[in-house]
């Protein structure tokens, strides 16, 4: 398709775990975000991307979380020995370049056990 | 995380009216965003504004920069039912990260029953 892909769409698994996010942008988007969505709120950024450097990634919670897009289109957004309070829908956006307007996927909804 | 004062926080339509809702916020933006959210999706790109007093449409949307630059409204006319979910008002920063965009807690539209 022509918008954004995030898989799995839902995720379950248990605490401790490591659990991998994928995020395909919107074809020759230089630019590629990840936010987190709790229920009830508004997405919060955790990390962009521009090309394959991460720009900024000054919304990482803590050192479990990581993300990579080593071929600067397709990202990973790595969470280790996950927490319950790491549920949340992680949702991924793209833009065509650094500052315009970016365009979301239908997200991952995560839940840990 | 930093987020934006958005009301309200829910409404009900009934077809045919016309609906506001506003964003503020206690430092400067340089861009704000529209975005509606439906059940299970991603947020949906609906204005961008990148100036402050630009008054923007979108069919029969409207929104406007504020001239201070720290508060935008979005107005929607003769509603429909399709009209319904969240609509989240998103900024971002001077000095910030360009990726760095801050949303909204949502306005949530409901039909009146």
């Amino acid at each position: 398709g022509a918008g954004v892909s995030q898989t799995p769409s839902n995720k379950v698994t248990e605490k401790g775990k490591y659990v991998e996010l994928r995020c395909d942008p919107i074809s020759g988007h230089t630019a590629l975000y990840w936010y987190r969505q709790s229920l009830g709120q508004g997405p919060e950024f955790l990390i962009y991307f521009q090309g394959t450097g991460a720009a900024d990634d000054s919304g990482l919670p803590n050192d479990r979380f990581f993300a990579v897009r080593p071929e600067g289109s397709v990202s990973t957004l790595k969470i280790q020995r996950t927490e319950r309070g790491d549920s949340a829908v992680y949702l991924c956006a793209s833009s065509l370049n650094f500052g315009q307007p970016q365009h979301f996927g239908d997200g991952t909804r995560l839940s840990i056990l | 995380g930093q987020q934006l004062n958005q009301s309200p926080q829910s409404m009900f339509i009934q077809e045919g009216e016309d609906v506001s809702m506003n964003c503020t916020s206690s430092s400067i933006f340089n861009t704000w965003l529209w975005y509606k959210q439906d059940p299970g999706e991603g947020p949906v790109l609906l204005i961008a504004l990148y100036k402050a007093g630009e008054l923007t449409s979108n069919g029969r949307l409207t929104a406007q920069f504020g001239i201070t630059r720290k508060d935008s409204f979005l107005n929607i006319s003769a509603s429909i039912p399709s009209d319904v979910g969240i609509y989240f008002c998103a900024g971002r920063n001077y000095g910030g990260s360009q990726g760095n965009l801050i949303f909204g807690k949502g306005t949530k539209l409901s039909v009146k029953p």
